[in-house]
């Protein structure tokens, strides 16, 4: 059974930094493009980016608007994706989810998704 | 402001049919971008119900079904049930953003 779960949620003041985890199990991680989407209080959901795996270069894509503060990052030896978020603002707080990230067809689509972690920036 | 445009809100009867719209423009939908479809409960994880326009994953119910025509997709449950209540998300892809767009969002309420 694929499990993705996020940890490191938490409140933080605008202006740090936060490091959110994905520990997922259940498929081989290694061979799986990694994403993460975060959802605004009140809002829809926001795709923040996506890693690739190491043998499409471990390359990363980020959304335009979040570009330069968001770092995506994995680690295949301990089946863990992460997300480095710096310049903490206040429309940073919401729930963040890591899911699976399936190329198919004219794009991809998010297979598997972890129940979120929630991040609150505030002063 | 999303590029995909979902309307707030629909509603329906037990066992009755209602649709989901989900409407794009030429960089995205009209483009040739394939549409997926998710259910979200608030405090669960999203769900992905339809991928790549109209295909739905095994463990889906085949009285959720995917379509998309134009610059538009839409998303039909029939039968409904008080388990559909929940939001649903429209996603594709946009050219000129080079990325991952969502709709708004739809709440399902079942009266």
């Amino acid at each position: 059974e694929v499990q993705l779960v996020e940890s490191g949620g938490e409140l933080a003041k605008p202006g740090g930094s936060l490091r959110l985890a994905c520990a997922a199990s259940g498929f081989t991680f290694s061979g799986a493009w990694m994403s993460w989407v975060r959802q605004v209080p009140g809002k829809g959901l926001e795709w923040v980016g996506r890693i690739k795996r190491k043998n499409d270069g471990e390359t990363t894509d980020y959304a335009a608007p979040l570009k330069g503060r968001f770092t995506i990052s994995r680690d295949d030896s301990e089946n863990m994706l992460y997300l480095q978020i710096n310049s903490l603002k206040s429309e940073d707080t919401g729930v963040y989810y890591c899911a699976t990230d399936v190329y198919f067809g004219s794009g991809s689509y998010f297979n598997e998704w972890g129940p979120g972690t929630l991040v609150t920036v505030s002063s | 402001q999303s590029l995909l445009t979902q309307s707030p809100s629909v509603s329906g009867a037990p066992g009755q049919r209602v649709t989901i719209s989900c409407t794009g423009s030429s960089s995205n939908i009209g483009a040739g971008y394939d549409v997926h479809w998710y259910q979200h409960r608030p405090g669960t994880a999203p769900k992905l119900l339809i991928y790549a326009n109209n295909r739905r994953p095994s463990e889906v119910p085949d009285r959720l079904s995917g379509s998309k025509s134009g610059i538009s997709a839409s998303l039909a449950i029939t039968g409904l049930q008080a388990e559909d209540e929940a939001d649903y998300f429209c996603q594709s892809y946009d050219s000129s953003l080079s990325g991952v767009i969502f709709g708004g969002g739809t709440k399902v309420t079942v009266l």
